[in-house]
């Protein structure tokens, strides 16, 4: 029920291309749904987030797509640039958690100049 | 803003011994802060919840005895490894949340630890 399942493990696209990563959860209490990136050896870096009323949030080159009904939500990079590459986790919040946050398992985006 | 540090950023321990990790909000006041352990290539784990002024709470699986949390200010929270051993090794990461104000979680940049 807590469990936020991401995909694909890794991606490779090009540069100017366009990165999709998915997530999709279980739990519909999730009220919150962040986006991190994180670089090697360092923290992760919030991105973009959205809510449940809403389906589309764009930030930039990032977009979250939501799909309430399906549960699941996925993150589009725009204009993919080789300093995106990094790992992306999706993560959602709420229901008996408390605050934590629920991370998915992770994207290790590769993007070739 | 919502900067939030982490000290020291690497550290090596003799097995045994204890090692003491500060997360600190820079500039904003967090009422909840999270320590979480990844491993490599791994997603974070998150080992427990920190109030300040009250006792963590531990996730399953994680010994209260071995991961001492303190979070004795708004600013500021601690988390000791006791008689590390080298499966404790890791990437530690903190994250503050500012009171009153969203649920937008900050993260530290992470404290590599290898215990020998």
């Amino acid at each position: 029920q807590q469990q936020v399942k991401q995909s694909p493990q890794s991606l490779i696209v090009q540069k100017g291309g366009i990165s999709i990563i998915n997530c999709a959860y279980e739990n519909t209490a999730f009220d919150y749904f962040p986006w991190y990136q994180q670089f090697p050896g360092k923290g992760p870096a919030l991105l973009i987030a959205i809510r449940p009323d809403v389906s589309e949030k764009k930030e930039g080159r990032f977009t979250i797509s939501f799909n309430k009904s399906a549960k699941q939500f996925s993150l589009h990079i725009m204009d993919s640039q080789p300093g995106d590459s990094a790992t992306y986790f999706c993560a959602a919040k709420g229901g008996t958690s408390y605050g934590k946050l629920t991370f998915g398992q992770g994207t290790i985006l590769t993007v070739h100049p | 803003g919502a900067v939030v540090s982490q000290h020291p950023s690497r550290v090596i321990c003799k097995s045994g011994t204890s090692v003491k990790i500060e997360c600190r909000s820079l500039d904003f006041q967090a009422t909840t802060m999270f320590w979480y352990r990844q491993f490599p290539k791994q997603s974070l784990m998150l080992m427990a919840t920190s109030n300040e002024g009250s006792k963590a709470t531990y996730e399953q699986g994680v010994e209260k005895d071995k991961f001492l949390i303190n979070h004795a200010s708004l600013t500021l929270s601690t988390l000791t490894v006791t008689s590390a051993h080298p499966e404790d090794s890791s990437f530690y990461i903190c994250s503050a949340r500012e009171a009153g104000v969203g649920e937008t979680q900050y993260f530290g940049p992470g404290t590599r630890l290898l215990v020998l």
